[in-house]
């Protein structure tokens, strides 16, 4: 179990530029959940996947921003056309859910610092 | 959406004193998680507790699920308690929602 592994860790663009996050969840979770956090306030929900599924997608995500997770394994989150307001802390979570497992225990990466310059 | 408040916003201890953040949410849940945001960001868990009482060497929580609130407990605080506390909730099995964070700091 090597844990929720985030890739980069920081990220600075101009503003208007395209951005992509990557990350690994725990091998044996089958769902995927990213957050947004920004300086003095707890993380706020943006999608999660089950499996390769994208189930649910909060209102805080624009058209701008998309996520991915191809074959239920690792997953992508694109910023395109960044703005200043996109700067903040991005985390990934990823969590067992199944039958047996009635727990939902997430368990978080280290996070990508956006800066939008 | 369910609601989570968490109190106090910030709280000053010093080393050896013990104190109590709570955690009060609006609705059932069928999942509570308390997690310590160290200062490079990385949420680590602490609890998970959706019911009853738990203990983890210095720390402890306690969630009465009937009267929708959490309390988690730091007995002999130490420098290396300070951060961030987060009350994560989710009635669905599947988002979290997160109170806004109570900020330790823990003085020599």
């Amino acid at each position: 179990d090597t844990g929720v592994s985030q890739d980069p860790r920081h990220k600075i663009t101009k503003r208007g530029q395209n951005v992509t996050f990557r990350c690994d969840p725990i091998s044996e979770h089958n769902r995927l959940y990213w957050y947004r956090q920004t300086l003095g306030q707890g993380p706020e929900f943006l999608t999660y996947f089950q499996n390769e599924a994208q189930l649910e997608k909060s209102r805080l995500l624009s058209d701008r921003f998309s996520a991915e997770r191809p074959k239920g394994s690792f997953s992508t989150l694109e910023i395109q056309r960044t703005e200043q307001g996109d700067s903040a802390m991005y985390l990934c979570a990823s969590s067992r859910m199944g039958p047996r497992v009635a727990k939902n225990i997430q368990y978080f990466g280290a996070g990508t610092r956006l800066s939008v310059l | 959406g369910i609601q989570v408040e968490q109190s106090p916003p910030d709280l000053i201890l010093q080393e050896g004193a013990n104190s109590t953040l709570r955690c009060n949410f609006s609705d059932s849940v069928n999942n509570l998680q308390w997690f310590h945001q160290n200062p490079w960001g990385q949420l680590i868990n602490l609890f998970y507790i959706p019911s009853g009482t738990k203990q983890n060497g210095r720390l402890s929580a306690t969630t009465v699920a009937t009267e929708r609130y959490s309390l988690l407990y730091i007995s002999s605080s130490q420098t290396t308690d300070s951060g961030v506390y987060f009350c994560a909730v989710t009635h669905s099995w599947g988002k979290f929602q997160f109170g806004a964070g109570t900020q330790v700091v823990v003085t020599p």
